[in-house]
């Protein structure tokens, strides 16, 4: 167990639906992200929170909503999705030094997700 | 950014083997590389680090390579076991804060 845990684990959802995928952290990290993980595709970046703040968001369309009430919750909420979404959600932490040294990401099991 | 190709590079290797999982990253400016095992059904999970101040760097059965004149990372794995199978990702940090990009990963088959 890497210390970060994903609920649920699988989700299967109507392109009506609204759903929301959670992580939470147990490593004392400041910083949160949301991966996500097509086939054949590397992972791709989609939001990041450090302190809470969200500091970075890579283009992703408005149907997924990312929260982070917490720096140990992670929250994204999803609305009107569509089935190319359907992937492997994942999650992760790290912990970050206020001069921007980058530290090790360590992932969640990750969200199953698909988009009927 | 965004790989091309229709399927994953595999190594198959007997039980025993030492194995050598490559990478080509493309930005000379990143500092900070990372290999990541993700087995069937879970998450990415770290295996070792280095930073660009480094040529080589040393786990426990695992040994990271870094040649920043070709911009190339390596990871070998000795004395491979079944349970080594799995998909292996490196990452480097290309400069932003926070910002990892991952390659497209290879994945290592190791036969009994």
């Amino acid at each position: 167990e890497t210390g970060v845990t994903q609920t649920p684990r699988h989700l299967v959802m109507g392109m009506t639906n609204k759903k929301s995928l959670k992580c939470e952290q147990h490593l004392g990290h400041n910083a949160m992200y949301w991966y996500k993980q097509s086939a054949k595709k590397p992972l791709e970046l989609m939001f990041v929170y450090n302190f809470k703040e969200q500091t970075e968001n890579n283009s992703v369309p408005s149907r997924f909503s990312p929260e982070c009430p917490n720096s140990s919750h992670l929250f994204l909420h999803l609305h009107t999705l569509q089935p190319e979404d359907s992937a492997l959600y994942l999650c992760a932490s790290s912990r970050e030094l206020a001069g921007g040294s980058l530290n090790t990401q360590y992932f969640g099991p990750g969200t199953r997700l698909t988009v009927l | 950014g965004e790989s091309v190709g229709l399927h994953l590079p595999t190594l198959s290797v007997q039980e025993g083997d030492n194995s050598i999982i490559n990478c080509a990253y493309s930005n000379s400016a990143s500092d900070y590389f990372i290999w990541y095992k993700q087995e069937s059904g879970k998450g990415p999970q770290f295996i070792i680090d280095i930073r660009s101040n480094m040529d080589k760097r040393q786990g426990q059965r695992v040994t990271v390579l870094l040649n920043k004149t070709v911009k190339h990372l390596s990871l070998q794995i000795a004395a491979t076991q079944p349970g080594d199978s799995a998909v292996y990702f490196c990452a480097e940090n290309t400069g932003g804060y926070s910002t990892l990009t991952f390659g497209k990963g290879t994945m290592l088959l190791v036969s009994p």
